[in-house]
């Protein structure tokens, strides 16, 4: 049984570039999480996609939106890179588009690098 | 709102002596809790989460958490560290009135001298 997998592994951008980040959720699991996680920092949660909604997003601009697919795998697109937006970028996957006593797997992240 | 504090940001041990990783976090209503673990460049894998059933839970290579309401803490303690242990530790709260926004301490770095 897959787990959760995310592509590319790393990525070199340029300022004012876009990027497209690609997950696929464990089998199983209807629900995909985003989170940043900053050099030496813990992950900041960015959205959370389920049945091809966002249904809930955390403190980030509207540079960084997603979308989710039909089964079940999500992109995240950040536009206007900056340097800040340097940093690992975590997908989880949860099942039954449940709350919070789900458990969220993650895959091994996008290291995003921006120069 | 919902937020966790890990007291340490770096703890070290000796192998084979007792790991003690300390964290509190404040919610308004009964928390979803988790510890997850990264090791270097890896994604988070957890090692234990608390759902308001036993306080006591144990996880995966022999790690265990106390839920203690009354201190508003979640340790995670193991008896004795192995050089594998060596990693990144996060505190979790779950944001269980909404739809499980993960909510992540600032992490605590385990060092084990063999």
């Amino acid at each position: 049984d897959a787990g959760v997998t995310q592509s590319p592994t790393h990525l070199i951008k340029t300022r004012g570039q876009q990027v497209t980040l690609r997950c696929s959720p464990k089998s199983g699991h209807d629900t995909v999480s985003w989170y940043q996680q900053a050099l030496g920092q813990g992950p900041q949660f960015i959205f959370q996609y389920y049945e091809e909604e966002e249904r809930q997003r955390g403190n980030f601009p509207d540079r960084f939106s997603g979308h989710q697919f039909p089964n079940y795998s999500s992109e995240l697109n950040v536009n206007a890179l900056l340097l800040g937006d340097s940093a690992l970028y975590l997908c989880a996957s949860s099942s039954k588009g449940a709350g919070g006593t789900e458990t969220q797997y993650f895959g091994p992240g996008t290291r995003l690098l921006v120069l | 709102a919902q937020s966790v504090t890990q007291l340490d940001s770096h703890v070290s041990v000796s192998e084979g002596t007792p790991v003690l990783l300390r964290c509190n976090y404040s919610s308004s209503y009964s928390p979803s809790l988790f510890w997850y673990v990264q090791h270097p460049n890896k994604g988070l894998q957890l090692l234990l989460k608390y759902t308001s059933a036993a306080t006591l839970v144990k996880g995966i290579n022999g790690f265990e958490a106390e839920f203690k309401k009354s201190e508003t803490s979640f340790h995670l303690t193991k008896p004795s560290a192995h050089m594998s242990d060596a990693a990144e530790y996060f505190c979790v709260v779950s944001d269980s009135q909404g739809w499980g926004k993960l909510i992540f301490g600032q992490g605590t770095e385990l060092s084990v001298k063999p």
